[in-house]
């Protein structure tokens, strides 16, 4: 079974307006961490956001926020008024308990922003 | 300061040559990580040095040969590679292997002819 699972392979929005990227995971372990990379097509991930499994409040972090649903295992990225430079990859991925090599990441979303 | 460096940017090198990518940071992190990202799909881990020990190795052939001379540097060694290893190579670190936060260098494109 997919560990991350990203439904959506490419989105639009229009700037300015809201947009959600979904993102659901599969894991038995208490402890775990999820997490939102940015790719642009510069090829640099870059860190947006972090949920830790036993946070009760969902993160943000600035324009981004991650909706936390722990029954449903879903980990939403929710990006308020959009901007151009938000035209990117997004990854979902997940770290489960302290194993370094279970760190897995979400097949991705590309997001187009339109003007 | 979150910064993770990576050179070469870009390295085009025959199936005969011999390289290397180096990873630097200067955060005081005890974790560092190899990945290689293919295009449009997510990166792959390919190695883990914690406390510059390597401590994760994926399965990676033997033409990649990484290294950990100090912990502020990353070496990826490469030799008689395939034109199939073609891709980003990424470098992240993270504060301590316990930690769950990654950061991520600008990667190194690399194309084998």
């Amino acid at each position: 079974a997919q560990k991350i699972t990203q439904t959506q392979p490419g989105m639009f929005v229009q700037e300015k307006e809201a947009v959600t990227l979904d993102c659901t995971y599969d894991t038995s372990d208490q402890s775990y961490g999820l997490f939102w990379y940015k790719q642009p097509s510069s090829g640099e991930m870059i860190f947006l956001i972090y949920q830790g499994s036993y946070d009760e409040q969902n993160a943000t972090e600035g324009r981004y926020s991650l909706n936390f649903q722990k029954a449903r295992k879903s980990a939403n990225l929710v990006i308020s008024a959009s901007q151009l430079g938000d035209s990117a990859m997004y990854f979902c991925a997940m770290r489960e308990g302290r194993d370094f090599n279970k760190f897995y990441f979400g097949s991705g979303t590309k997001l187009n922003v339109k003007p | 300061d979150t910064e993770v460096t990576q050179t070469p940017k870009h390295l085009v090198m025959g199936m005969t040559n011999k390289k290397s990518l180096k990873c630097e940071q200067h955060m005081g992190h005890r974790a560092m990580y190899w990945y290689k990202q293919k295009a449009k799909k997510p990166p792959e881990l390919m190695f883990v040095y914690s406390y510059e020990k390597l401590s994760i190795n994926e399965s990676v052939p033997s033409r990649f040969s990484p290294e950990c001379p100090n912990s502020s540097l990353l070496n990826l060694h490469l030799h008689a590679l395939q034109p199939e290893d073609s891709a980003l190579y990424l470098c992240a670190s993270q504060k301590q292997p316990s930690s769950y936060e990654q950061y991520f260098g600008p990667g190194t494109r690399l194309t084998v002819t």
